[in-house]
């Protein structure tokens, strides 16, 4: 594998149940994101972990619940989504957050929330 | 405010035809800016970034920054239809932490 995975691509669930997102670097990066794209709408970033560790929170409701166990992995849980929570949910990854930092993506997991 | 705006097009040229795609932004803290393409259904990749005011070539991409009047600019020379995609400004922020904002994106079509 190389580059930014993700896992599943494609996940459709109930407002009750709970799952999670996964994403894995093979890039030897230290700085892994969470973002959300909405139609119409602009990328949002949702989280940002730097070492293992979150550094930004850009008011996510408590239904999203990130975990970076180390800096190559990256987890999106999720518990009692709403029908607007449906969207493409990308991670991505950086070398750190110092000077510009070019951020490289993985395929997304295409969310449906019923 | 930290908005990032584009003009979502649709924007149609003609292959060989130069693409002009235009970004501004609202911070004047904004330290980097970046260009991502997106095809349809796929995710976002790096074209280019610049954090120097004026031009920054690469091949046939051109980025342009202005920080004066806080554009940022992307010209394609010679495009191709395989130039069709979303093309996504995004800028940098740093001063309070690491944020990264991006417009909704400009939709080219290159017509063969």
């Amino acid at each position: 594998e190389t580059g930014v995975t993700q896992t599943p691509r494609h996940l459709v669930m109930g407002m009750t149940n709970k799952k999670s997102l996964k994403c894995e670097q093979h890039l030897g990066h230290n700085a892994m994101y969470w973002y959300k794209q909405s139609a119409k709408k602009p990328l949002e970033l949702m989280f940002v972990y730097n070492f293992k560790e979150q550094t930004e929170n850009n008011s996510v409701p408590s239904r999203f619940s990130p975990e970076c166990p180390n800096s190559s992995h990256l987890f999106l849980h999720l518990h009692t989504l709403q029908p607007e929570d449906s969207a493409l949910y990308l991670c991505a990854s950086s070398h750190g957050l110092a000077g510009w930092v070019t951020q490289y993506f993985g395929p997304g997991t295409r969310l449906t929330v019923l | 405010q930290k908005e990032v705006e584009q003009n979502s097009g649709p924007l149609s040229v003609p292959e060989g035809a130069i693409a002009s795609l235009n970004c501004t932004y609202s911070d004047r803290g904004s330290q980097s800016f970046f260009w991502y393409r997106q095809y349809s259904g796929k995710s976002p990749e790096l074209i280019m970034f610049i954090y120097s005011n004026g031009d920054k070539e690469d091949g046939r991409f051109t980025a342009q920054l202005n920080k004066a009047s806080q554009y940022v600019s992307l010209l394609i020379r010679d495009s191709q239809p395989s130039d069709s995609a979303t093309y996504l400004c995004a800028v940098q922020i740093t001063n309070t932490g690491n944020q990264f904002y991006f417009g909704t994106g400009t939709s080219l079509t290159v017509i063969p």
